[in-house]
């Protein structure tokens, strides 16, 4: 069983929508990353977050400790914001910097 | 900015082919990873280096190798590439202290192994 579960797998909408992206984790952690990668591969950190709210130009990253979740919301959301979004965490007991990775959610922005 | 570079964007191999999948990365990190992506799977670890010379398997080793001989090169090896090898192949570096919780990515490389 996956330690970090991201949902949902796929996830399609109009310009100018709200996109929510979920990530609920089952380890202690001490950090959790938003990634997004881009048809082609190369993957890129959007967020590290260990608490709180984080926010950068549309994008906003919330997580919630206590309940082991986080939350990837992109605002008045556009065709360029399709790729896919990738949760990662950092466990408390790690010492090399690993990290777990959730499965990816597809994001299609239609014009 | 970071830079990692895979030597490989594409690669097409047969069964049995001894396969060679290059990283390099420029920041001086210590730490690097090799990880394969499958579709529903995501991004599952085979091997770490922290240090030049030292290797840990990660969460999926068997039939993988690693060579780690100078600080900022980083292989993976395939000693006889199998149809179940196929994948998308990223490599990662990353620096030590609270710097590691960064991790800078490779474009990745398509390996089909047919």
């Amino acid at each position: 069983k996956n330690e970090v579960e991201q949902s949902p797998q796929n996830l399609t909408a109009q310009e100018g929508e709200f996109i929510t992206i979920n990530c609920s984790y089952s380890v202690g952690i001490s950090a959790l990353h938003w990634l997004q990668q881009h048809p082609g591969g190369g993957i890129v950190s959007l967020f590290m977050l260990s608490s709180g709210k984080k926010k950068h130009g549309r994008l906003i990253a919330t997580i919630n400790i206590q309940e082991k979740h986080s939350s990837l919301h992109i605002t008045a959301s556009h065709p360029r914001d399709s790729a896919v979004y990738i949760c990662a965490v950092r466990e408390t007991t790690d010492s090399w910097g690993k990290f777990q990775f959730g499965a990816g959610t597809q994001v299609v922005v239609t014009p | 900015d970071v830079k990692v570079t895979q030597s490989s964007r594409y690669l097409v191999k047969r069964t049995g082919e001894k396969v060679f999948l290059e990283c390099v990365q420029d920041m001086d990190h210590e730490n690097m990873f090799w990880y394969r992506q499958d579709p529903g799977l995501g991004l599952r670890l085979i091997y770490f280096s922290y240090d030049v010379k030292m290797k840990e398997k990660g969460d999926i080793p068997e039939g993988y190798s690693v060579s780690r001989e100078k600080k900022e090169r980083f292989s993976l090896i395939l000693e006889s590439a199998s149809t179940n090898q196929t994948s998308m192949y990223l490599c990662a570096s990353s620096s030590t202290g609270l710097a590691k919780n960064i991790q800078y990515f490779g474009a990745g490389t398509r390996l089909s192994v047919l």
